[in-house]
């Protein structure tokens, strides 16, 4: 089974500041990699497939990078309704697919 | 639109079984793989099971193996959960899940999710 590690575990910014999330796997992905917006009360969103690919309707702002086993997700300008749990998620050995364990963007 | 809609959720006492549902509209559901993925309150995201689109392939995470049952109905546009034996930690919100065309495991569309109570 595939563990992600993502940090830091709570993120403090300000609107318009620029977040960087990360994700590290406990193997090589091959960039089949996916990223997640969960906020309160709702469920997850999908922002990013494989590693870079923004999914329908994600702004711009948000950006996946990386390789191999390790992943980053970047708000370039933070905006009021960016401040949400990020979660990455593996589909690159299943069963199972695999989460991290969450990353709080939490306005500072 | 996509629209995804669980129900079933409910209080259930530990050993005892529920069955989940999704209704699914907006798109052909006979054309794409689905899944559960559970979240125990104030935790993380677990995937629960995966079927494929023509009920062929069927897979679970080993912590439901054996006594969850995931089943669907193409023609009635429905996904199933059926969970027996159920445990204090089966305690969640379900959430039925749509497989992103052409990228299997990637997670397009989510529904709102069905709360699960295992309590005595």
């Amino acid at each position: 089974e595939v563990v992600l590690t993502q940090s830091p575990a709570t993120l403090s910014l300000s609107p318009g500041e620029r977040a960087t999330l990360s994700c590290r796997a406990s193997q090589n992905l091959d960039n089949y990699l996916v990223w997640y917006q969960q906020k309160p009360g709702q469920a997850p969103r999908l922002l990013i497939y494989d590693a870079s690919n923004r999914a329908t309707g994600i702004p711009a702002r948000f950006s996946g990078s990386g390789s191999g086993t390790d992943y980053t997700l970047t708000i370039s300008s933070l905006e009021p309704e960016d401040f949400a749990v990020y979660y990455c998620q593996q589909r690159r050995v299943w069963p199972p697919w695999t989460f991290g364990q969450g990353t709080k963007v939490e306005i500072k | 639109e996509v629209q995804l809609v669980e129900s079933g959720g409910t209080l259930v006492e530990p050993g005892g079984s529920l069955r989940l549902s999704c209704a699914a509209s907006g798109f052909t559901l006979s054309s794409y793989s689905m899944n559960w993925v559970r979240q125990a309150p104030g935790k993380g995201l677990e995937w629960v099971s995966y079927i494929s689109s023509s009920g062929s392939n069927i897979y679970y995470a080993n912590s439901v193996r054996g006594r969850f049952t995931v089943s669907r109905d193409n023609a009635g546009d429905s996904l199933f959960l059926h969970m027996t034996s159920l445990r204090v930690e089966d305690t969640a919100v379900y959430y039925c899940v749509r497989d992103k065309l052409g990228f299997t495991g990637s997670f397009d569309h989510w529904g709102k999710g069905t709360l699960v109570a295992v309590s005595s």
